[in-house]
């Protein structure tokens, strides 16, 4: 199975500000690479796919990048509503997995 | 617009058999993986399988023993069973649609469905 890392575990932030999230797959995913964002007693919400292509109405604010095995995701200026856990999946091969999340507080 | 409604009871006795189905509404089944994704305390997210008809399916190898899919267009609905569950499989559990032939990944999703396995 691709083994996917996410990195940090937590992050905490002011609204306006810039934060970057990482994902490390454990072998080349071509970008095969989706985010999603997950609040709390809700399903995951699907923000970007092939590892930089935003999802219909996600704004423009995040941004997806990467390729291979190392993938990141900035979110800018951020907002309130950007609070949540943020996963990454790979879709390259089966079985699909995820990251373990990085929750994003708000300060 | 597409929406995925989950059914299906929220407490199952140990080594007893879990089921769960997933109505569509809004649009075809058509052209389409249609997935069940967990998430436990144990594992975080994990993809449990899709099913695209009755005779294309793929399962998680770590699950594959104790998971079958079924699915029926006209009534516009698929289903999971697992049997034997044990404290382990506790968690929510979430349909999902992954369009087939596209770049798309699990682009809608159900509402989720808390299984807890107790006695």
């Amino acid at each position: 199975d691709i083994q996917m890392t996410q990195s940090p575990s937590t992050l905490s932030a002011s609204v306006g500000d810039t934060v970057t999230f990482t994902c490390r797959a454990s072998q080349s995913i071509n970008n095969w690479l989706a985010w999603y964002q997950q609040k709390p007693g809700k399903a995951p919400k699907f923000l970007i796919y092939k590892a930089s292509s935003l999802d219909s109405g996600v704004p423009p604010r995040f941004r997806g990048s990467g390729s291979g095995t190392d993938f990141t995701l900035t979110i800018s200026s951020l907002q309130p509503e950007d609070f949540g856990t943020f996963y990454c999946l790979q879709y390259y091969s089966v079985p699909y997995t995820f990251g373990q999340g990085t929750n994003l507080e708000i300060k | 617009q597409v929406q995925l409604h989950q059914s299906g009871p929220g407490l199952v006795k140990p080594s007893q058999t879990l089921s769960l189905s997933c109505n569509v509404s809004g649009g075809s089944m058509n052209g389409h993986y249609w997935t069940w994704v967990r998430q436990t305390p144990g594992k975080g997210l994990e993809w449990i399988g899709n099913i695209y008809d009755p005779a294309n399916t793929r399962y998680n190898p770590s699950l594959k023993s104790r998971v079958s899919f079924s699915i029926d267009m006209a009534k516009m609905q698929f289903s999971l069973e697992m049997t034997s569950v044990t404290a382990a499989d506790s968690g929510v559990y979430f349909c999902a649609r992954y369009p087939s032939g596209g770049p798309l990944p699990f682009d809608l999703w159900g509402q989720g469905t808390l299984v807890t396995v107790s006695s």
